[in-house]
């Protein structure tokens, strides 16, 4: 399967922990993004890298949030000092550059749980 | 700037026929339609750009109405495996960012 993967796929945390996710996209995608999406919700943009770059970054976003992609191939999330707020399904996503239409291909997600 | 989608929810039976409107505010660039079924992914559907361009596969096809910065899907004699919440993403600059802003869905079922 060369589809979009995440890990871990679940992920129980204590208030005040650390927690790191990671994609790996569609191995010829250069374009990279990460969501959040809550119960009943469309997914919510939170970063986008092309290459190794991090381009836009949501200013809704904490500083308690951070991405790498450090060799341009898969990314990393981290969460520091999580929030019961932080519990949501966080989704990745991959495209492709060129031409005149780039979808986005979601991976399974992972589900944040914050006790 | 969060597109609007309506209807919010819709009930079927097989073999009838479906429209999803998503509404912007903002100037769009390009739509993307998705479908996610409960506990999975958002599949994608299709894209359209800026230029009234209207797309389809098999018997679902959708429109995107630039002057009102309107797109609508369009499932005809739907399935059983139509069901799920379908989102519209919608992307606002002429960059090619590919950063979208999703609806709040719409939730299709379909019944037998």
């Amino acid at each position: 399967d060369t589809g979009v993967s995440q890990d871990p796929r679940h992920k129980i945390t204590k208030r005040g922990q650390n927690v790191t996710f990671r994609c790996d996209p569609i191995s010829e995608h250069n374009r990279l993004y990460w969501y959040r999406q809550t119960l009943g919700q469309g997914p919510e943009f939170l970063t986008y890298f092309q290459n190794e770059a991090q381009l836009e970054k949501s200013r809704l976003l904490s500083d308690r949030f951070s991405a790498e992609r450090p060799k341009g191939s898969f990314s990393t999330l981290e969460i520091q000092r999580t929030e019961q707020g932080d519990s949501a399904m966080y989704l990745c996503a991959s495209s492709l550059t060129g031409g005149t239409s780039y979808e986005q291909y979601f991976g399974p997600g992972t589900r944040l749980t914050v006790t | 700037q969060q597109p609007v989608q309506s209807p919010q929810a819709v009930i079927l039976r097989e073999g009838e026929d479906a429209v999803i409107n998503c509404s912007s505010s903002k100037a769009l660039y390009s739509v993307h339609w998705y479908r996610q079924k409960h506990g999975e992914a958002p599949v994608f559907l299709m894209i359209l750009l800026k230029g009234g361009e209207q797309k389809g596969h098999d018997k679902i096809s959708a429109s995107f109405n630039e002057k009102k910065q309107q797109s609508s899907l369009y499932l005809t004699a739907s399935q059983l495996s139509y069901s799920g919440t379908y989102f519209c993403g919608t992307e606002t600059r002429s960059g090619n960012t590919g950063k979208l802003i999703f609806g709040q869905g719409t939730t299709l079922q379909v019944k037998p």
